[in-house]
C-alpha cells in the first residue's frame, strides 16, 4: 500500500519558537495533501488541504498567517507552526491522496508536538 | 449542514462480533470510508464503499445503504487489539472526507 512519511515524530519546543512538520508520499505522488491536528479524545480536525503548486485552503477558524503550508512538489508538504503557544500543543497527522479524487486518504504517522 | 453520527463507545467480548453504526447527511456522496485508529496513532484505512450493499475483508465487513444513508462496519471474532477508535467519513460532493467523532471499541476478555 501506499506510504506517507511525516518527520519529526515528535517535537517539543519553547513558546515563541516556530517548528516546522514535513510530510512525504514514499511511493506515489500525491497532489493533494491534508493536515489535521487531534486533541486528547477528540476526533480528527481538517486544518487545511494542500494541492502542489497551488496555496493551501484553510479551514474556518485556522489562521493561515499561524500554520504555514506549503506544497511544493507532488512528494513533500510542510506545515510550520509559527509562535508556537501552549494551546497549540497536539496532535498534527497529515495525509496523501493520489492523482483521483475518489481515492482514499493515507495518513502519516503524526507529529506530537508539546510547547513549553 | 453536513453531519456524521456514530456512536461515541461500545464495549464487546473477545471472540464475538461486533457491529458499529454510522448514519450520515452531506452534501452529495462519492463514497463511504472506515478507519481504524488506535490511541497516540494516525489512523489507518479499512474500507471504501461506494455502492450498496456489503463488503467483506477477512474478518472485517463494511456495508452501505445510500438511500438510507446508512453504514456500519461488522467485526468478527474479535480481538483484544481490535481496541481502537473506529471512524466514519464520508466523502461529500467536493471530494472532501467529512468525519465522525470516532466510535471507542473496548474488548473485554
Amino acid at each position: 500500500g501506499a506510504v506517507v512519511s511525516q518527520h519529526p515524530s515528535w517535537v517539543i519546543c519553547k513558546s515563541g519558537t516556530s517548528v516546522k512538520i514535513e510530510c512525504r508520499s514514499l511511493d506515489f505522488q500525491a497532489t493533494t495533501m491534508f493536515w489535521y491536528r487531534q486533541f486528547p479524545k477528540q476526533s480528527l480536525m481538517l486544518m487545511a488541504t494542500s494541492n502542489e503548486g497551488s496555496k493551501a485552503t484553510y479551514e474556518q477558524g485556522v489562521e493561515k498567517d499561524k500554520f504555514l503550508i506549503n506544497h511544493a512538489s507532488l512528494t513533500l508538504s510542510t506545515l510550520t507552526v509559527t509562535s508556537a503557544h501552549p494551546e497549540d500543543s497536539s496532535f498534527y497527522i497529515c495525509s496523501a491522496r493520489g492523482l483521483a479524487e475518489a481515492s482514499e486518504q493515507y495518513f502519516g504517522p503524526g507529529t506530537r508536538l508539546t510547547v513549553t | 449542514g453536513q453531519n456524521i453520527d456514530q456512536p461515541t463507545e461500545m464495549t464487546a467480548t473477545e471472540g464475538a462480533i461486533v457491529q458499529i453504526n454510522c448514519t450520515y447527511q452531506t452534501s452529495g456522496f462519492n463514497g463511504l470510508f472506515w478507519y481504524q485508529q488506535h490511541a497516540g496513532e494516525a489512523p489507518t484505512f479499512l474500507s471504501y464503499n461506494v455502492l450498496d450493499g456489503l463488503e467483506e475483508k477477512g474478518r472485517f465487513s463494511s456495508f452501505l445503504s445510500r438511500s438510507k444513508g446508512y453504514s456500519y462496519l461488522l467485526l468478527k471474532e474479535l480481538q483484544m487489539k481490535d481496541s481502537a477508535s473506529y471512524l466514519c467519513a464520508v466523502m461529500d460532493s467536493n471530494y472532501q472526507l467529512i468525519w465522525g467523532a470516532g466510535t471507542k471499541l473496548i474488548i473485554k476478555p
